[in-house]
């Protein structure tokens, strides 16, 4: 079974950091593409970062320089370094699996797997 | 950067109604438009994927179809627990992974 649990998230005060963590079970973080995705409280859904099964990385305009994904093969983990953070950044943040369909012929991608979201919640 | 835009922002609708959600697309992305639900203190979850395929488990009351620009989110008899909220997202982009605003659905 598919499973993504967060952890790391809290009260951070500005221009502090976090670190947020995303364990993964039922497969591996190295063959798929993994995400972390947002959402401020009673607001949308806001991608924020993926990468890929080769490594590379890829970020958000608004969290450019600012926040850092790595994984941990060999743990199956994937982590989300929050730095500079500001008020704008309270949210819940999920980890999910950015799976690829095939499909008449086409591939795409779907979060086909998402955590329950860790809280990180930006105040003096 | 593409941006999605749903339509409308919320809805009322009755058990049994039939329920259509717009999402438009800033530029063309072919069928890489993916739905989603979600519900209050939970995470979102996969509806439909490449527009118009139903993932695994989903109820076929659900149905998704356009491409290029437009494009829709039908359920063809509401039930009580579709209640929610419901997004739409675009994976044409790479890496970019954008989000509609959603779509409120709620009892009338």
């Amino acid at each position: 079974e598919v499973q993504l649990v967060e952890s790391g998230g809290g009260l951070v005060q500005p221009g502090g950091s976090i670190r947020l963590s995303c364990e993964a079970s039922g497969f591996s973080v190295s063959r798929t593409y993994m995400s972390w995705v947002r959402q401020a409280p009673g607001k949308g859904l806001e991608w924020v970062s993926i990468v890929y099964r080769s490594g590379s990385l890829y970020y958000a305009d608004s969290v450019k320089g600012r926040f850092t994904l790595s994984r941990d093969i060999s743990k199956n983990m994937l982590y989300l370094q929050l730095n500079s953070l500001r008020a704008d950044d309270t949210a819940v943040y999920y980890c999910a699996r950015d799976e690829w369909f095939y499909n008449d012929g086409s591939g795409y991608y779907a979060f086909d797997s998402w955590g329950q979201g860790t809280l990180v919640t930006v105040s003096s | 950067d593409i941006q999605m835009t749903q339509s409308p922002s919320s809805l009322s609708a009755s058990v049994g109604d039939r329920v259509t959600i717009t999402c438009r697309a800033s530029q063309r992305i072919d069928t890489s438009l993916n739905w989603y639900q979600q519900k209050p203190g939970k995470p979102p979850k996969l509806l439909i994927y490449a527009a118009s395929t139903l993932q695994s488990g989903v109820p076929s009351r659900f149905s998704g179809g356009g491409s290029g620009t437009d494009f829709t989110l039908t359920i063809s008899s509401l039930q009580a627990e579709d209640f929610a909220t419901y997004y739409c997202q675009q994976s044409y982009d790479t890496p970019r992974r954008t989000f509609g605003q959603g779509t409120k659905v709620e009892v009338k």
